[in-house]
């Protein structure tokens, strides 16, 4: 399977906690999004990578929330003390630069107690 | 704000029948993509246009978008229960930052 993948799917959390996302994309695509998605709504940007570098960040992406792609490969989401309005599905996708259209992973589903 | 609307947000039809919904904007884009989404999974992607006027068939689904590059419109022909799910537009510019529209959910009754 050579699509995007995310771990955990699901992960269940207190309140307070930390936690951290995994996701690896496709291969040879060197751009990596997150987003988040609640409920009813479509998935809200939050930042994105071009190989290493963190390119944007939205407003969204609160003191509490950091991401890394430390080789240009596999990138991290953590969220630290975690609330209940992280509740969320965080997604990940990838892309060629200068491609059209993304490549999205099956999320990571976050409940926070 | 919401940059990108999607009309209806919920479409119920009998099996057989088609349908349109529709993507609309104020902005440019510099391309507009649609993308099909089931319950707890991530989007998968149908079609990027690029072009004003441009259309694109994918079987039974045509995708138009506008000659203004603003709007866009995905065309169901005879829709089957496996057409069941969420449609979600989004509207790229530049460097490919993407932003949705809340989406068309729809159902397709056997």
């Amino acid at each position: 399977d050579t699509g995007v993948s995310q771990d955990p799917r699901h992960k269940i959390t207190k309140r307070g906690q930390n936690v951290t996302f995994r996701c690896d994309p496709i291969s040879e695509h060197n751009r990596l999004y997150w987003y988040r998605q609640t409920l009813g709504q479509g998935p809200e940007f939050l930042t994105y990578f071009q190989n290493e570098a963190q390119l944007e960040k939205s407003r969204l992406l609160s003191d509490r929330f950091s991401a890394e792609r430390p080789k240009g490969s596999f990138s991290t989401l953590e969220i630290q003390r975690t609330e209940q309005g992280d509740s969320a599905m965080y997604l990940c996708a990838s892309s060629l630069a200068g491609g059209a259209g993304q490549y999205f992973g099956p999320g990571t589903r976050l409940t926070v107690t | 704000t919401q940059l990108l609307e999607q009309s209806p947000q919920f479409l119920s039809i009998q099996e057989g029948e088609n349908l349109t919904v529709y993507c609309n904007s104020s902005s440019v884009f510099s391309s507009l993509q649609w993308y099909r989404q089931e319950p707890g999974e991530g989007p998968v992607l149908l079609v990027t246009v690029v072009t004003g006027g441009e259309v694109k068939k994918l079987k039974r689904l045509t995708f138009q978008f506008g000659d203004a590059r603003k709007d866009s419109s995905l065309h169901i022909t005879a829709a089957q229960p496996g057409d069941t799910g969420l449609y979600l537009c989004a509207g790229a510019w530049g460097y490919q930052k993407v932003t949705f529209g809340i989406g068309t959910k729809l159902q397709v009754i056997p």
